[in-house]
C-alpha cells in the first residue's frame, strides 16, 4: 500500500515568489495536516484540513494558505517567500481529525535563496 | 504555553544496548502521545503511541511508559541496532490542542558498533 506521497521532493525558489505543495493521503484518510521543519527542531503545526474543510491553523502569516480536494489531497500554498521559509515541509494523513495518529510523508525540501 | 521537551539531546548507546529517550510534557490535559523515528532526509516514522488512560504499551523492541503524576513519557528500545540511529521525537495531542501535535524538539540516537 502506498503510503502518503508528497511533491516535488526538492524546490529552490527566490525571495518574493510563490510555491505550491502537493500532497496525497493514504488512501482511506480523510484528513491532512501540513507542518513546517525547520532544521534541527521538530515540525510545527501549520494547518489540518478535513473532508475539505480547515479544522486547524497554527501560528503562521496569512502569507500560508492550504485546500483540500474531494479526492482528499491536498496543496499548500506560501506566497511572498522569505528566506526563513526554507524547511521541510510535511504532510501527514489521519482517518479523522483530532486525536488520531498522523503518518507522515516524506517532505517537501523548500530552499529560498 | 505548549511545550513538549526532552532531557538528552543526544544519547549514545552501544549496539546490543537498551536505549531509554525521555520526554516531558507541559499540558497535563493532553490524552494522546506519540514517538517518532526521523532518519536524515527522511519523514518522521511511527513508532508507537499511547493514551493517557494506560502507562505502558509494548511493541516490536520498542515499549513506551507513561507517568501522568510528573508528566513524563519514555521510549526504551531493546537491543539497540545500528539502523536505530536517528533522531527520535515525542509528541503530544489533545483537546487543548485542537487537532495538531505538538512535538518536541528531538534527541538524536547514535548507536556505536
Amino acid at each position: 500500500d502506498a503510503g502518503v506521497t508528497q511533491s516535488p521532493t526538492h524546490l529552490i525558489k527566490t525571495r518574493g515568489q510563490h510555491v505550491t505543495l502537493r500532497c496525497s493521503p493514504i488512501s482511506g484518510h480523510k484528513s491532512v495536516s501540513w507542518y513546517q521543519q525547520v532544521l534541527g527542531q521538530g515540525p510545527q503545526f501549520i494547518f489540518q484540513y478535513y473532508e475539505k474543510e480547515e479544522r486547524g491553523r497554527g501560528n503562521f502569516p496569512d502569507r500560508f494558505s492550504a485546500r483540500q480536494f474531494p479526492n482528499y489531497s491536498s496543496e499548500l500554498n506560501v506566497n511572498a517567500l522569505l528566506l526563513g521559509d526554507s524547511a521541510l515541509y510535511l504532510c501527514a494523513s489521519s482517518l479523522a481529525s483530532g486525536s488520531s495518529l498522523q503518518f507522515f510523508g516524506p517532505g517537501t525540501r523548500l530552499t529560498v535563496l | 504555553g505548549e511545550s513538549v521537551g526532552l532531557h538528552l539531546p543526544t544519547l549514545s548507546v552501544q549496539e546490543g544496548d537498551n536505549s531509554i529517550i525521555n520526554c516531558a510534557y507541559s499540558n497535563s490535559a493532553s490524552d494522546y502521545f506519540i514517538w517518532y523515528k526521523q532518519e536524515s532526509g527522511k519523514g518522521p516514522q511511527f513508532i508507537i503511541d499511547i493514551r493517557s488512560n494506560m502507562d505502558k504499551r509494548q511493541g516490536q523492541r520498542v515499549t513506551v511508559l507513561l507517568n501522568k503524576t510528573v508528566k513524563h513519557l519514555s521510549l526504551q528500545i531493546a537491543a539497540t541496532q545500528p539502523g536505530d540511529s536517528a533522531v527520535y521525537f515525542c509528541a503530544e495531542n489533545g483537546a487543548e490542542y485542537g487537532n495538531k501535535l505538538v512535538f518536541g524538539a528531538g534527541t538524536i540516537l547514535r548507536v556505536k558498533s
